[in-house]
C-alpha cells in the first residue's frame, strides 16, 4: 500500500538555525498538509497546500514557517529561525481530494529537537 | 473550531468488541464524522468516516445517531494492536482538528 514518507526521522538543531523537514506524499494525491504534536499534547494543524499555494494556515504557522513543493514528489516545511518551543513531532499528510471526502494519509513524522 | 467530546480512556479485553463513543452536538448538516487513531510513536491513521448512515469497513464500523449529534466507533474484536488513541473529528474537509481523543488499552 502506498505511504507517506518523511525524512529525517529525528532532527537535532541549535536554536536560531534553519531546518527543513521533508516529505514524499502519495504519488496521485493533490492535497498536502503539515501538522505538529508537542510531546504529550494534541495533534495541531499547521498548513494545507494545494495547486502550489497555501489553502489554509493556522495561527501557529507564522512568518518563520514556509512550505514548498520544489519538484513533483517532495513537499517541505522550513522553519527559518528555530525556537525552543518548535520542538515537536511534525507530521506530513496527503489526500487525494477534499470533496467528496478522501481521508488524509499521514507519515510517521519527524521528531524535531531544538537545543 | 468544531468540538467533539470523548472519554479520556477506555479498557477492553482482547477479542472482545469495543464501543468508543463521541458527542458532536455542534455538528452541521454537511460535516463528515471522521475517526482516526494514533498508535504509539506513529502518525495518525485513518479508520473510518460517515455522513448520515452507518458505515462498515475492514477496520471498524461507525454507528451514527439519527440526529447526528453522537456516534460510536465499533471495533468488533479488539486485538493488542488496536491499543491506541482514537480521535473523533467532524469537519467539511480540509484541516483536521484533533481533540485529546480516547486512549484505548487492550488487555490480553
Amino acid at each position: 500500500e502506498p505511504e507517506v514518507t518523511q525524512t529525517p526521522s529525528h532532527q537535532v538543531t541549535q536554536m536560531g538555525q534553519e531546518v527543513i523537514l521533508r516529505c514524499v506524499p502519495i504519488s496521485n494525491h493533490l492535497y498536502f498538509y503539515w501538522y505538529r504534536q508537542i510531546l504529550g499534547q494534541k495533534v495541531e494543524f499547521l498548513v494545507s497546500f494545494y495547486n502550489n499555494e497555501i489553502s489554509e494556515k493556522s495561527e501557529i504557522f507564522d512568518d518563520q514557517f514556509s512550505v514548498e513543493r520544489p519538484d513533483g514528489s517532495n513537499f517541505t516545511l522550513k522553519i527559518r529561525s528555530t525556537k525552543l518551543e518548535d520542538s515537536a513531532m511534525y507530521f506530513c499528510a496527503s489526500s487525494e481530494a477534499l470533496w467528496p471526502y478522501q481521508p488524509q494519509h499521514f507519515g510517521d513524522g519527524t521528531r524535531l529537537s531544538i537545543l | 473550531d468544531a468540538k467533539t467530546t470523548q472519554p479520556n480512556s477506555m479498557e477492553s479485553n482482547e477479542e472482545e468488541p469495543v464501543h468508543l463513543p463521541c458527542n458532536h452536538s455542534t455538528i452541521s448538516g454537511t460535516d463528515y464524522i471522521h475517526w482516526y487513531r494514533q498508535l504509539p510513536s506513529q502518525g495518525p491513521e485513518y479508520v473510518i468516516h460517515g455522513l448520515t448512515s452507518n458505515v462498515n469497513n475492514r477496520m471498524a464500523s461507525l454507528a451514527i445517531a439519527e440526529d447526528r449529534k453522537s456516534s460510536t466507533l465499533i471495533l468488533h474484536r479488539a486485538t493488542l494492536r488496536d491499543a491506541a488513541v482514537y480521535y473523533c473529528i467532524h469537519n467539511q474537509g480540509g484541516k483536521l482538528i484533533f481533540g485529546q481523543g480516547t486512549e484505548l488499552s487492550v488487555k490480553p
